[in-house]
């Protein structure tokens, strides 16, 4: 099966720029995950979304970031404006329906570089 | 809360030898416990498994171990070789019980040939 799909694979701004990342899951998952990883953490999750609804946003920065699954297939994550400490790693990744004892998936995700 | 330990941060092993690392976790209903293998610049892919119904589950040269009362559970590596280098994460689902998962801090495992 295809895997979880990101672009762009880098991405380099100056601060207080804006930015959008997009992913596309595997074929059929139904909830689809953003996290957010800095150098030398693990990944730290901002958003899970079931089908096109968010089920927990509760460390999502919400004055900067924003992110939408219309159609409960691709999604994407913005940034508007930019810190310096946005510098990140973003990985998206999709598990099957609600996502309760099975594994998530990651795509290869976008290497975020604020200047 | 919502809270996965994560330890050692580091670990270094000579080739052949063992490696284990062990991870705490807070919630008490939590049942299902990944642990992730991420290689420099790739993203993380899960290389074992283990729900609460069981207490360990192999798989070749990997195994997970998993001790409910005392909310830990550990990867063991035995006969590590220099491809096993690589930062491994070990994850717990969330509180809100969503279907989310909560990443300890990773430990980065060098295997020395």
């Amino acid at each position: 099966e295809a895997g979880v799909a990101q672009s762009p694979r880098y991405k380099i701004i100056e601060k207080r720029q804006s930015v959008a990342f997009w992913c596309n899951p595997i074929s059929g998952h139904a909830t689809l995950y953003w996290y957010q990883q800095i150098l030398g953490q693990g990944p730290k999750l901002l958003i899970q979304f079931q089908n096109n609804g968010v089920v927990d946003d509760s460390q999502l920065p919400k004055d900067r970031f924003s992110a939408e699954r219309l159609k409960g297939v691709d999604s994407t994550l913005k940034i508007q404006p930019a810190k310096l400490e946005d510098s990140a790693v973003y990985l998206c990744a999709s598990g099957t329906t609600g996502g309760f004892n099975s594994p998530l998936h990651f795509g290869n995700g976008t290497r975020l570089t604020v200047t | 809360g919502e809270n996965v330990e994560q330890h050692p941060s580091t670990l270094s092993v000579q080739e052949g030898d063992s490696a284990v690392i062990k991870c705490t976790y807070s919630d008490s209903a939590s049942n299902y416990f990944p642990w992730y293998k991420q290689e420099l610049g790739k993203r993380p892919q899960l290389i074992i498994d283990i729900r609460s119904n069981v207490g360990e589950k192999k798989d070749q040269r990997i195994a997970v171990t998993l001790n409910k009362t005392a909310k830990h559970f550990s990867l063991h590596i035995t006969e590590t070789q220099p491809e096993d280098s690589a930062v491994y994460f070990c994850a717990a689902p969330g509180s809100s019980n969503t279907g989310k998962l909560i990443f300890g801090q990773g430990t980065t495992l060098q295997v020395k040939p």
